[in-house]
C-alpha cells in the first residue's frame, strides 16, 4: 500500500546534540516532500520542502533534509538542538497524482533533554 | 503567522448534533483543503476545494461536507456528529499554480464530541 513512515514515534536527544528524524515512502513516481512541525495544540508549520534538483534542502530553524531516490527516503537533520525544538514532526508527501493533497507519517515526537 | 485563520479555536458538541468549522484562506490562494487529526496521529486528508469545486476527497464518509466561497473562504460541515469525530480540524490554504503545491495551515479547530 502506499504510505509514508516514520518509524520512530518518540526521540529523545540532549540539548546541543545532532537529530536525524526518518522518513519513508512507498509511492512509485517521486513524490513532492515535506517536512513539518507541530507545537502542542498548535497547526503546522512548514520547516522545508523537496520538489525536485539538489538532493540536499536546507529550511528553516536550522533543519535539512536530503532525498534519497534508492532509498525512497526524506530524512530530517540538525546538527545541533535546541530546546525549543521540542515538539512533534511530520513528514508528509504529495503523490504526483494527487495534485497538492497531502499524505503524512504518523509523526515523531522531539524530546530535548538538558 | 500563515494568513489561515480558522475559527472557531475550540468547540464541544454532543454527539448527534452538527457542527460548521470556518477557514479564511491566504490572500493569493484558491485552493483550501481539510485535514482530521486525531489525538496521536498525523492528519487525515478530508476533502480539497478549488474555485468553489470539490476537487478530491479523502477516506471519509458524506456527512463530512464542504463549501468555498468566491473568496475562497471554505466551511466544513460535519452532520451526526460521533465520538470518534474528535478531532483538531485543520484548513490548509495553498495555490494551485504549476509545480508548487506548498499548503499553509491554520491553528485549527478542536472539536470535542461527547
Amino acid at each position: 500500500a502506499q504510505s509514508v513512515t516514520q518509524p520512530d514515534i518518540h526521540i529523545t536527544v540532549s540539548e546541543g546534540a545532532s537529530l536525524e528524524l526518518r522518513c519513508n515512502y512507498s509511492y512509485g513516481a517521486t513524490p513532492y516532500l515535506f517536512w513539518y512541525v507541530q507545537s502542542p495544540g498548535q497547526g503546522l508549520q512548514l520547516l522545508l520542502k523537496y520538489f525536485s534538483g539538489d538532493t540536499l534542502v536546507q529550511g528553516i530553524k536550522g533543519f535539512e533534509a536530503e532525498f534519497k531516490r534508492s532509498q525512497s527516503s526524506f530524512n530530517l537533520r540538525k546538527p545541533s538542538v535546541h530546546w525549543s525544538d521540542a515538539a512533534e514532526y511530520f513528514c508528509a508527501v504529495v503523490p504526483e497524482e494527487y495534485g497538492n493533497k497531502l499524505v503524512f507519517g504518523a509523526g515523531t515526537i522531539l524530546r530535548v533533554k538538558s | 503567522e500563515t494568513g489561515v485563520t480558522q475559527s472557531p479555536t475550540h468547540l464541544i458538541k454532543t454527539r448527534g448534533q452538527q457542527v460548521t468549522l470556518r477557514c479564511s484562506s491566504q490572500s493569493g490562494h484558491n485552493t483550501v483543503s481539510w485535514y482530521q487529526q486525531a489525538l496521536g496521529q498525523g492528519p487525515q486528508f478530508i476533502f480539497q476545494y478549488y474555485r468553489e469545486e470539490e476537487n478530491g476527497r479523502g477516506n471519509f464518509p458524506p456527512r463530512f461536507s464542504g463549501l468555498q466561497f468566491p473568496n475562497y473562504s471554505s466551511e466544513l460541515n460535519v452532520n451526526a456528529l460521533e465520538l470518534d469525530d474528535s478531532a483538531l480540524y485543520l484548513c490548509a490554504s495553498s495555490s494551485l499554480k504549476g509545480g508548487n503545491t506548498e499548503a499553509f495551515f491554520g491553528q485549527g479547530t478542536r472539536l470535542t464530541v461527547v
